[in-house]
């Protein structure tokens, strides 16, 4: 009940494309879901978040889809480009705690 | 957004010595630090919840004897591999949390090669 499913495991992507990362839960718990983006022999960074009071949240090229009845989220990249060839991680974390339940990865690639 | 530093970035230290890796929040006071274990192409394994002035909090499976973690101030945690084997070989990377929103944020993480 404490993991958080993420899938695909790797994408391959063309330049200008969208990358689509999904994630699914199971704790009802959780009221936070921020997505991560990793570079090779980097710490994550904070790409994007969303709480499941709003279905969709948009930053620039990136948005985030929250389906609260489904349990699931996701993560789209809209106009891919090879600078975003990198790992993303979902996560989860309930109130009142930073801990987060990451997902297990997509590393993604972006084509030129 | 809020930086955390993590030193050394890079380590290489002998069977049977013991290295330390430190965490600190540059920008803001992180009341909770975590420290996180990551293999290459895989997930980030959680080992420990550090509290400023409090005793961290392992996660299951985690030995809190070989990798010992002190939170002495509100901006620097530290981890403490102790008589390191090569299997303690990983990248290591810290986090902290800025308070408020449930935000945390990361640090740049720390190699840790055991020969």
């Amino acid at each position: 009940q404490q993991q958080v499913k993420q899938s695909p495991q790797s994408l391959i992507v063309q330049k200008g494309g969208i990358s689509i990362i999904n994630c699914a839960y199971e704790n009802t718990a959780f009221d936070y879901f921020p997505w991560y983006q990793q570079f090779p022999g980097k710490g994550p960074a904070l790409l994007i978040a969303i709480r499941p009071d709003v279905s969709e949240k948009k930053e620039g090229r990136f948005t985030i889809s929250f389906n609260k009845s489904a349990k699931q989220f996701s993560l789209h990249i809209m106009d891919s480009q090879p600078g975003d060839s990198a790992t993303y991680f979902c996560a989860a974390s309930k109130p009142g705690t930073y801990k987060y339940i990451f997902g297990t990865g997509t590393r993604l690639k972006v084509l030129a | 957004g809020a930086v955390v530093s993590q030193h050394p970035s890079r380590v290489i230290c002998k069977s049977g010595t013991s290295v330390k890796i430190e965490c600190r929040s540059l920008d803001f006071q992180a009341t909770t630090m975590f420290w996180y274990r990551q293999f290459p192409k895989q997930s980030l394994m959680l080992m420990a919840t550090s509290n400023e002035g409090s005793k961290a909090t392992y996660e299951q499976g985690v030995e809190k004897d070989k990798f010992l973690i002190n939170h002495a101030s509100l901006t620097l945690s530290t981890l403490t591999v102790t008589s390191a084997h090569p299997e303690d070989s990983s990248f290591y990377i810290c986090s902290a949390s800025q308070g408020a929103g449930n935000t945390i944020y990361f640090g740049e993480g720390s190699w840790l090669t055991v020969v």
